[in-house]
């Protein structure tokens, strides 16, 4: 793929449940994996800084894995609550530019 | 505090009237980008700057000018505001990553929202 794609594009989850989402991004060249979290009125904040293949990073209940041979990171969520509702984006870097190239987000709202 | 900054926050303007967006960062960046952020679309950039006046064209420069004649200012123009640049705008810094043995991270403004009548 010549493009980050992430899936699905929205998800209403019920607080207390788990969630998962996904990042698919090239896997020629590549450098590093980020992703961000984008609650709403504010502006997007580093979670996970990701570079080698199988790579897992945790942050509270959020934690992300990575597959550079196949090109996909998962996000997890554990026993969602009300704050993690925001959009999570993820952007990809290859080594031909450095630049990030950006997924067009998961939005999550969660259900009281 | 590590911080981006930008101004305006909020902008009503009307179509052909010139106007600057300001952003600054205070950690000594070399890397700054401007994003515009439109429903459905996600962050596109817009023009990025690597150093100091060393500027380049992102994916939606079009309309957009940027100058970077210090390494802690990274201005947008807008000579000709047309409607179709209604947006929300990003400014951001970024840390010279793994080469430089920091982790690559980017550092986002708060944000200029954006209106041309």
């Amino acid at each position: 793929i010549l493009n980050v794609e992430q899936s699905p594009q929205s998800l209403h989850v019920q607080e207390g449940d788990s969630t998962n989402f996904t990042c698919s991004f090239p896997s020629s060249n590549f450098y590093a994996l980020h992703w961000y979290r984008w609650e709403t009125a504010k502006s997007p904040e580093a979670l996970f800084v990701m570079t080698l293949n199988g790579d897992e990073k945790k942050k509270g209940r959020i934690s992300a894995t990575l597959n550079t041979k196949e090109g996909y990171s998962y996000l997890y969520i554990k026993g969602s609550q009300p704050e993690d509702s925001a959009t999570y984006l993820c952007a990809s870097i290859g080594y031909s530019n450095y630049q990030l190239i950006w997924g067009a987000g998961t939005k999550l709202i969660i259900k009281p | 505090e590590a911080q981006v900054t930008q101004n305006p926050r909020y902008l009503i303007t009307v179509t052909g009237k010139k106007l600057t967006v300001t952003c600054s960062q205070n950690m000594n960046h070399e890397y700054m980008s401007w994003y515009r952020q439109d429903p459905g679309l996600g962050l596109r950039q817009i023009y990025y700057s690597m150093n100091v006046e060393v500027t380049d064209k992102g994916d939606v420069p079009e309309g957009y000018k940027v100058s970077r004649k210090e390494k802690r200012n990274f201005p947008l123009i807008l000579e000709s505001p047309s409607p179709n640049q209604t947006s929300l705008y990003f400014c951001a810094s970024r840390s010279p990553g793994v080469l430089a043995g920091e982790t690559d991270t980017q550092y986002f403004g708060p944000g200029t929202r954006l209106t041309v009548l």
